[in-house]
């Protein structure tokens, strides 16, 4: 069955120091491939996605994951973390083609300090 | 664009009672809206499918007749959580994908907080 896994449950970086949360996908075929942030409290974000094309991928504050079949990672990475980055981010996943269901990792929640 | 909302944001009731928790898409239609519950420091966990006019889907171990969904239009789906007890206590967020295929790519509402007391 498809996967998702995110190992780390908690993660702690000092404030402009890089990042990089992990994510393990388990799928047959090529899957789509997201990640969302949440605040506490608050609904999900979308940070980016990756469907097909280009491996590294762009998205939005600065954040940057990258496909990587071989090791069946989808790793999201930021070179400086500030402080409003803490929060926690869920890595997800689905099948490419047709309409799928979506799964999600456990997430890994992010703790900047001063 | 691609802007989904949820209302209440937060809703207080009595053990008992029936909630009902609305999910509109704003700024385009949904064919397809997914309802998630979310445990406290816990994942996203599916609880149903729901495609405008047509029943949902619900994942297994969830109760149908306990959280009733409604896929009205292409812009609202509804969870009725009937006579609500404590361990009903949750997250709940919903989603609504911009078509039923294609990228998957799914919107969150930014969630209602449920407290049975």
């Amino acid at each position: 069955a498809q996967s998702v896994t995110q190992p780390d449950i908690h993660i702690t970086v000092s404030e402009g120091a890089s990042l990089e949360l992990r994510c393990n996908y388990s799928y047959g075929a090529t899957p789509y491939l997201f990640w969302y942030v949440q605040s506490p409290g608050q609904g999900l974000q979308l940070l980016l996605k990756y469907f097909s094309g280009d491996t590294l991928v762009q998205g939005i504050k600065g954040f940057e994951a990258e496909f990587k079949r071989s090791q069946s990672s989808f790793n999201l990475r930021k070179p400086s973390v500030h402080w409003s980055d803490a929060a926690e981010y869920f890595c997800a996943g689905t099948y490419s083609g047709g309409y799928q269901k979506v799964t999600f990792g456990t997430g890994t929640k992010l703790q900047v300090i001063p | 664009g691609a802007v989904v909302s949820q209302h209440p944001s937060r809703v207080i009731c009595k053990s008992g009672t029936s909630v009902k928790i609305e999910c509109r898409s704003l700024d385009f239609q949904a064919t397809t809206m997914f309802w998630y519950r979310q445990f406290p420091k816990k994942s996203l966990m599916l609880m149903a499918t729901s495609n405008e006019g047509s029943k949902a889907t619900y994942e297994q171990g969830v109760e149908k007749d306990k959280f009733l969904i409604n896929h009205a239009s292409l812009t609202l789906s509804t969870l009725t959580v009937t006579s609500a007890h404590p361990e009903d206590s949750s997250f709940y967020i919903c989603s609504a994908s911009l078509s039923s295929g294609g990228s998957n790519e799914q919107f969150f509402g930014p969630g209602t907080r449920l407290t049975v007391l």
